[in-house]
């Protein structure tokens, strides 16, 4: 089956513009999480959202936002971006049908703001 | 922030060799995960072990778990070249939803 699919893999913005993200489960995983990986932070959680709600956030501005749609796909969007904000953005996905899960990543997609 | 170190930073071993690779966390947990990650792309899940366990095993994988000591480790019996990346801990805990917590990572390189 196909595994989790995030468009586009290679982004270059300008600082104070916006982007959106696109992340497509696992056919029939319900729960989408984004991450972001930086040299210096590591990976960092950003939320997780489960039939289109919000259960989970991280530790980030404001700046950072998302949603999931019925079919289980998921968007993250960053506005005003900032140099800082240049990152590998990973989504993944999950049965969630416990607590005790696996998740499925995606190949990532890698923001460059200039 | 990361929940929890991982040692050692690099491990650079010939194809063969046995890699191990230590975890630390800091608060209680669900269950610990460990992926890998092949030069900045996505992650691969390898391997859960659940908090009331103690010992795991897939393939060439072995994963202890020792929550008294808040500390994992991850053994790759005979490694193989394929076997060098990056390999992460990452915990998951409470009521946080989706939320894995990573460690820095280990940089594992197997020599031919």
């Amino acid at each position: 089956k196909a595994g989790v699919t995030q468009t586009p893999r290679y982004l270059i913005k300008t600082r104070g513009q916006q982007v959106t993200l696109s992340c497509s489960p696992i056919s029939g995983h319900r729960s989408v999480s984004w991450y972001q990986q930086t040299p210096g932070q590591g990976l960092q959680f950003l939320f997780e959202y489960f039939s289109e709600t919000q259960r989970n956030k991280g530790n980030f501005p404001g700046r950072f936002s998302g949603r999931q749609f019925s079919n289980s796909r998921s968007e993250m969007n960053v506005s005003t971006l900032e140099l800082g904000d240049s990152a590998l953005y990973l989504c993944a996905s999950s049965l969630a049908v416990d607590r005790n899960y696996g998740y499925t990543f995606g190949s990532g997609t890698r923001l460059t703001v200039v | 922030s990361q929940q929890g170190e991982e040692d050692p930073q690099a491990l650079s071993i010939q194809e063969g060799e046995n890699a191990t690779m230590n975890c630390s966390y800091k608060t209680s947990i669900n269950n610990l995960q460990w992926y890998r990650q092949n030069s900045g792309r996505g992650l691969v899940h390898l391997i859960l072990i659940r908090s009331n366990e103690r010992e795991k095993h897939s393939g060439r994988l072995r994963v202890t778990l020792d929550t008294s000591k808040k500390s994992s480790s991850l053994l790759i019996t005979a490694s193989r070249a394929a076997d060098t990346a990056s390999y992460f801990c990452a915990t998951a805990g409470g009521t946080s939803y989706g939320k894995l917590t990573f460690g820095q990572g280990t940089i594992l390189t197997v020599h031919p």
